[in-house]
Protein backbone atom coordinates (compact mmCIF):
# COMPACT_ATOMS: atom_id res chain seq x y z
CA UNK A 1 0.00 0.00 0.00
CA UNK A 2 1.00 3.26 -0.52
CA UNK A 3 1.44 4.18 3.39
CA UNK A 4 1.61 2.11 6.73
CA UNK A 5 -1.53 0.43 8.30
CA UNK A 6 -2.41 -0.33 11.44
CA UNK A 7 -5.32 -2.44 12.59
CA UNK A 8 -7.23 -2.08 14.72
CA UNK A 9 -8.00 1.94 14.86
CA UNK A 10 -9.11 1.84 18.41
CA UNK A 11 -9.33 -1.61 20.55
CA UNK A 12 -11.41 -1.31 24.19
CA UNK A 13 -10.32 -4.47 26.28
CA UNK A 14 -11.50 -5.74 29.53
CA UNK A 15 -7.87 -6.05 31.88
CA UNK A 16 -6.58 -9.10 32.14
CA UNK A 17 -7.47 -9.63 28.61
CA UNK A 18 -4.48 -10.12 25.62
CA UNK A 19 -4.78 -8.02 22.16
CA UNK A 20 -3.15 -8.44 19.33
CA UNK A 21 -2.10 -4.73 17.39
CA UNK A 22 -0.94 -5.25 13.46
CA UNK A 23 1.27 -3.53 11.24
CA UNK A 24 1.43 -3.59 7.95
CA UNK A 25 4.87 -1.58 6.72
CA UNK A 26 5.61 0.12 3.18
CA UNK A 27 6.28 -2.66 0.47
CA UNK A 28 10.36 -2.87 0.47
CA UNK A 29 10.80 -1.54 4.16
CA UNK A 30 13.54 -3.22 5.93
CA UNK A 31 12.87 -1.63 9.25
CA UNK A 32 9.92 -1.34 11.62
CA UNK A 33 9.49 -0.06 14.79
CA UNK A 34 6.86 -0.11 17.13
CA UNK A 35 6.57 3.05 19.65
CA UNK A 36 4.00 3.66 22.34
CA UNK A 37 2.55 7.58 23.28
CA UNK A 38 0.86 8.08 26.40
CA UNK A 39 -1.88 11.17 26.58
CA UNK A 40 0.74 14.10 26.78
CA UNK A 41 3.80 11.99 26.56
CA UNK A 42 6.29 11.37 23.91
CA UNK A 43 7.24 8.68 21.79
CA UNK A 44 8.66 5.56 23.52
CA UNK A 45 10.53 2.79 21.75
CA UNK A 46 9.01 -0.60 22.19
CA UNK A 47 10.88 -3.03 19.36
CA UNK A 48 12.72 -2.45 16.16
CA UNK A 49 12.95 -5.12 13.48
CA UNK A 50 15.50 -5.00 10.40
CA UNK A 51 15.71 -7.53 7.40
CA UNK A 52 16.40 -11.10 8.98
CA UNK A 53 17.90 -9.69 11.87
CA UNK A 54 17.27 -10.31 15.43
CA UNK A 55 15.11 -7.71 16.53
CA UNK A 56 15.74 -5.32 19.19
CA UNK A 57 13.56 -5.85 22.19
CA UNK A 58 15.35 -3.24 24.63
CA UNK A 59 12.73 -1.20 24.40
CA UNK A 60 9.80 -3.77 25.71
CA UNK A 61 8.55 -2.73 29.52
CA UNK A 62 7.91 -6.23 30.84
CA UNK A 63 7.47 -9.73 29.65
CA UNK A 64 3.83 -9.26 28.51
CA UNK A 65 4.83 -7.34 25.38
CA UNK A 66 6.30 -9.24 22.42
CA UNK A 67 6.34 -8.89 18.78
CA UNK A 68 6.93 -10.76 15.83
CA UNK A 69 7.92 -10.06 12.27
CA UNK A 70 6.26 -12.53 9.56
CA UNK A 71 8.17 -13.00 6.13
CA UNK A 72 10.19 -9.22 6.57
CA UNK A 73 6.36 -7.78 6.61
CA UNK A 74 3.98 -7.91 8.64
CA UNK A 75 4.23 -7.13 12.30
CA UNK A 76 2.34 -7.98 15.36
CA UNK A 77 2.76 -6.63 18.92
CA UNK A 78 0.83 -8.76 21.42
CA UNK A 79 0.25 -8.08 24.89
CA UNK A 80 -0.54 -10.60 27.50
CA UNK A 81 -2.41 -10.07 30.66
CA UNK A 82 -3.07 -6.38 29.73
CA UNK A 83 -3.16 -3.78 32.70
CA UNK A 84 -4.66 -0.25 32.37
CA UNK A 85 -1.28 1.54 32.63
CA UNK A 86 -1.31 -0.30 28.81
CA UNK A 87 -3.59 2.29 27.77
CA UNK A 88 -1.90 4.47 24.80
CA UNK A 89 -1.42 4.71 21.13
CA UNK A 90 0.57 2.32 19.71
CA UNK A 91 2.48 3.37 16.75
CA UNK A 92 4.44 1.63 13.98
CA UNK A 93 7.03 3.24 11.38
CA UNK A 94 8.81 1.78 8.78
CA UNK A 95 11.94 3.12 6.73
CA UNK A 96 13.74 1.71 3.35
CA UNK A 97 17.09 1.18 5.07
CA UNK A 98 18.27 1.41 8.71
CA UNK A 99 17.91 4.07 10.44
CA UNK A 100 18.49 6.31 7.64
CA UNK A 101 16.13 9.73 6.71
CA UNK A 102 12.74 9.50 8.68
CA UNK A 103 10.18 7.09 8.89
CA UNK A 104 6.79 6.92 8.16
CA UNK A 105 4.23 6.54 10.33
CA UNK A 106 0.79 4.60 10.34
CA UNK A 107 -1.96 6.40 12.11
CA UNK A 108 -1.56 4.23 15.04
CA UNK A 109 -3.78 1.97 17.36
CA UNK A 110 -5.61 3.62 20.17
CA UNK A 111 -5.72 0.93 22.93
CA UNK A 112 -7.93 1.39 26.30
CA UNK A 113 -7.90 -1.12 28.98
CA UNK A 114 -10.94 -0.81 31.23
CA UNK B 1 22.09 7.98 27.81
CA UNK B 2 20.83 10.18 24.76
CA UNK B 3 18.50 12.91 25.67
CA UNK B 4 16.02 15.12 24.09
CA UNK B 5 14.01 18.04 25.53
CA UNK B 6 11.63 20.72 23.61
CA UNK B 7 10.78 24.22 24.69
CA UNK B 8 8.05 25.71 25.14
CA UNK B 9 5.83 22.67 25.66
CA UNK B 10 2.96 24.94 24.45
CA UNK B 11 2.84 28.11 21.78
CA UNK B 12 -0.22 30.30 20.68
CA UNK B 13 0.65 32.76 17.74
CA UNK B 14 -1.36 34.72 15.81
CA UNK B 15 -1.00 34.16 11.94
CA UNK B 16 1.49 35.58 10.24
CA UNK B 17 3.47 36.10 13.87
CA UNK B 18 6.69 34.16 13.00
CA UNK B 19 8.63 31.99 15.98
CA UNK B 20 10.83 29.58 17.12
CA UNK B 21 10.67 26.11 18.44
CA UNK B 22 13.74 24.61 19.97
CA UNK B 23 14.90 21.21 20.61
CA UNK B 24 18.10 20.75 22.84
CA UNK B 25 19.86 17.40 22.42
CA UNK B 26 22.19 15.04 24.45
CA UNK B 27 24.11 12.11 22.02
CA UNK B 28 27.25 10.36 22.51
CA UNK B 29 27.62 11.03 18.64
CA UNK B 30 24.80 12.39 16.60
CA UNK B 31 24.26 10.00 13.91
CA UNK B 32 21.24 12.75 12.54
CA UNK B 33 18.49 14.89 13.88
CA UNK B 34 14.54 14.92 13.28
CA UNK B 35 11.43 16.60 13.11
CA UNK B 36 8.46 15.30 12.63
CA UNK B 37 4.68 16.95 12.87
CA UNK B 38 2.05 15.30 14.18
CA UNK B 39 -1.69 16.50 14.21
CA UNK B 40 -4.40 14.76 16.54
CA UNK B 41 -5.40 11.42 16.16
CA UNK B 42 -2.65 10.35 13.55
CA UNK B 43 1.18 9.16 13.13
CA UNK B 44 4.12 11.44 13.29
CA UNK B 45 4.77 13.19 10.04
CA UNK B 46 8.33 13.33 8.79
CA UNK B 47 9.83 16.94 7.89
CA UNK B 48 13.30 17.12 8.04
CA UNK B 49 16.75 15.00 8.66
CA UNK B 50 19.89 17.09 10.14
CA UNK B 51 22.84 15.47 10.09
CA UNK B 52 25.49 17.80 10.77
CA UNK B 53 25.91 21.42 12.77
CA UNK B 54 25.46 24.46 10.24
CA UNK B 55 23.13 22.53 8.12
CA UNK B 56 19.73 24.20 7.44
CA UNK B 57 16.22 22.77 5.91
CA UNK B 58 13.42 24.74 4.57
CA UNK B 59 9.82 23.22 3.41
CA UNK B 60 7.41 25.93 2.93
CA UNK B 61 7.21 28.22 5.96
CA UNK B 62 9.46 26.40 8.30
CA UNK B 63 12.98 26.02 8.31
CA UNK B 64 15.19 23.84 10.19
CA UNK B 65 18.56 24.35 11.45
CA UNK B 66 21.11 22.90 13.53
CA UNK B 67 24.15 23.14 16.24
CA UNK B 68 26.12 20.98 18.07
CA UNK B 69 23.57 21.38 21.28
CA UNK B 70 20.15 22.74 19.53
CA UNK B 71 18.05 22.24 16.74
CA UNK B 72 15.40 25.53 15.93
CA UNK B 73 12.54 24.85 13.78
CA UNK B 74 11.66 28.85 13.05
CA UNK B 75 7.98 29.28 11.44
CA UNK B 76 7.56 32.18 9.18
CA UNK B 77 4.26 33.81 9.05
CA UNK B 78 2.35 30.67 9.98
CA UNK B 79 -0.99 29.99 8.99
CA UNK B 80 -3.79 28.08 11.19
CA UNK B 81 -2.56 24.96 9.03
CA UNK B 82 0.46 24.86 10.45
CA UNK B 83 -1.12 24.23 14.09
CA UNK B 84 -0.03 20.43 15.20
CA UNK B 85 2.34 19.08 17.56
CA UNK B 86 5.97 19.49 16.60
CA UNK B 87 8.70 16.77 17.75
CA UNK B 88 12.55 16.61 17.63
CA UNK B 89 14.38 13.33 17.38
CA UNK B 90 17.88 12.05 17.37
CA UNK B 91 19.86 9.30 16.62
CA UNK B 92 22.99 8.06 17.57
CA UNK B 93 25.59 5.68 16.50
CA UNK B 94 24.13 2.32 17.74
CA UNK B 95 20.96 3.60 19.22
CA UNK B 96 17.36 3.72 18.54
CA UNK B 97 15.64 7.29 17.57
CA UNK B 98 14.71 9.39 20.93
CA UNK B 99 11.46 11.54 21.29
CA UNK B 100 11.22 14.42 22.88
CA UNK B 101 7.97 15.18 24.07
CA UNK B 102 6.80 17.85 21.65
CA UNK B 103 6.02 21.52 21.02
CA UNK B 104 2.25 21.92 20.77
CA UNK B 105 1.84 24.77 18.28
CA UNK B 106 -1.81 26.73 18.09
CA UNK B 107 -1.86 29.18 15.12
CA UNK B 108 -5.00 31.37 15.70
CA UNK B 109 -6.82 33.12 12.51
Amino acid sequence: GAGVSQSPSNKVTEKGKDVELRCDPISGHTALYWYRQSLGQGLEFLIYFQGNSAPDKSGLPSDRFSAERTGGSVSTLTIQRTQQEDSAVYLCASSPVEGGGGYTFGSGTRLTVV
Amino acid sequence: EDQVTQSPEALRLQEGESSSLNCSYTVSGLRGLFWYRQDPGKGPEFLFTLYSAGEEKEKERLKATLTKKESFLHITAPKPEDSATYLCAVRSYGQNFVFGPGTRLSVLP
